[in-house]
């Protein structure tokens, strides 16, 4: 079992659409979650990171965490074609050297017209 | 402000040589991180430097590889008698503090291909 899971897509929305990503992770002793962006041949762009349960809004963006169902999931809603991407889930197990993340291997979004 | 700079942004190179990544992080980061992202892959963690502490190099793939922090600040990745299975992109990623809810910024990173 992979320690951070995503389904791979493609995920395919029409534009002004709500996007749902999901992720799901096997070490209960996660603290610390996070949702990058990452376009074709460029780095990782943080989107939003969430540490307790219940949902985080950050303008078009929502993260939600469900700790006792080792869950953690991104909406985003009005979906544009700018938010084409694969979208990398990252998860910590605290703070120092634990602080270091561990990688889904993203979910592509294509947003279409 | 600038953001986390690596250098080079691409490096082929042949079997056997060594290699060296650079990486300036965000000025004030305390945190260095190293990833490496094989094609089709998740990000993979490598190294991570905090200050004085002794770096965590749990992730590191093989003796071949190392890491150095100079001054707190910039960080050289070095591959030894690189194989084809090093080709990768090389991800630096540096952050303000050690606390597990800060967010890592990442550079550009170097496109490492083994010839």
């Amino acid at each position: 079992q992979k320690e951070v899971e995503q389904n791979s897509g493609p995920l395919s929305v029409p534009e002004g659409a709500i996007a749902s990503l999901n992720c799901t992770y096997s070490d209960r002793g996660s603290q610390s979650f996070f949702w990058y962006r990452q376009y074709s041949g460029k780095s990782p762009e943080l989107i939003m990171f969430i540490y307790s349960n219940g949902d985080k809004e950050d303008g078009r963006f929502t993260a939600q965490l469900n700790k006792a169902s080792q869950y953690v999931s991104l909406l985003i809603r009005d979906s544009q074609p700018s938010d084409s991407a694969t979208y990398l889930c990252a998860v910590n197990r605290g703070g120092g050297t634990a602080s270091k993340l561990t990688f889904g291997t993203g979910t592509r979004l294509q947003v279409t017209l | 402000g600038a953001g986390v700079s690596q250098s080079p942004s691409n490096k082929v190179t042949e079997k056997g040589k060594d290699v060296e990544l650079r990486c300036d992080p965000i000025s004030g980061h305390t945190a260095l991180y190293w990833y490496r992202q094989s094609l089709g892959q998740g990000l993979e963690f490598l190294i991570y430097f905090q200050g004085n502490s002794a770096p965590d190099k749990s992730g590191l793939p093989s003796d071949r590889f190392s890491a150095e922090r100079t001054g707190g600040s910039v960080s050289t990745l070095t591959i030894q008698r690189t194989q084809q299975e090093d080709s990768a992109v090389y991800l630096c990623a540096s952050s303000l503090g050690v606390a597990g809810n800060q967010p890592q910024h990442f550079g550009d990173g170097t496109r490492l291909s083994i010839l």
